[in-house]
């Protein structure tokens, strides 16, 4: 089993439309976990962390299930912008800063 | 305002050759980190350098050695190129953190084919 498993999609929306994504993790020490988003042939970029609590960053939403070491991200008002490959990405525990990246999930935005 | 730099940015090498692939980072991050990226994979751990003067393997460290010269700079050199080692390699850096609470920070990769 991967450590870091998301659906690889293409998942294709239209403008404005609401899509979430979820991941799920294996290391039950995971402490920290965040989105990355990366862009064709680009690098990963810091999208958000995801907090125990959940929390929002304008249109995105994080979401954290420790209990079913489940993450997800919620994106509200879909821009064209949006259109990437979004990466989970999860800490391996034990104190170091260590990640372990998903393969990413593949949104395509279409007017 | 860099951030992380990575040189070169495309490199084509036969099988055998060796060659160094160099990262710099400007944000005084104690951290720095080598990954490969694949098709359909997430990016995989090549080597990672949790401070300056230190270096541990990650998750796919056979092939490469590295060398963190200073806070600064950290180099990866393939001694020996083979075909499996076509991806495209990304240099990270972050704050150092405990429990893995600080986020990484990459260059824009460096894209390798081996002939």
């Amino acid at each position: 089993r991967k450590e870091v498993e998301q659906d690889p999609g293409p998942f294709n929306v239209p403008e404005g439309a609401t899509v979430a994504f979820n991941c799920t993790y294996s290391n039950s020490a995971s402490q920290s976990f965040f989105w990355y988003r990366q862009d064709c042939r680009k690098e990963p970029k810091l999208l958000m962390s995801v907090y125990s609590s959940g929390n929002e960053d304008g249109r995105f939403t994080a979401q954290l299930n420790r209990a079913s070491q489940y993450i997800s991200l919620l994106i509200r008002d879909s821009k064209l912008s949006d259109s990437a490959t979004y990466l989970c990405v999860v800490n391996t525990g034990g104190g170091y800063n260590k990640l372990i990246f998903g393969a990413g999930t593949r949104l395509a935005v279409h007017p | 305002n860099a951030g992380v730099t990575q040189t070169p940015k495309f490199q084509v090498l036969k099988t055998g050759q060796s060659m160094t692939l160099q990262c710099a980072q400007d944000m005084n991050h104690n951290s720095m980190y080598w990954y490969r990226q694949d098709p359909g994979m997430g990016l995989r751990l090549i080597y990672y350098s949790a401070s300056e003067g230190t270096t541990d393997k990650g998750e796919v460290p056979n092939g490469y050695n590295v060398s963190r010269l200073n806070k600064r700079e950290f180099s990866l050199r393939l001694e020996s190129a083979a075909p499996s080692q076509t991806s495209v390699y990304f240099c990270a850096s972050s704050e150092a953190g405990t429990g893995g609470t600080q986020p990484q920070h990459f260059g824009d990769g460096t894209r390798l084919s081996i002939l």
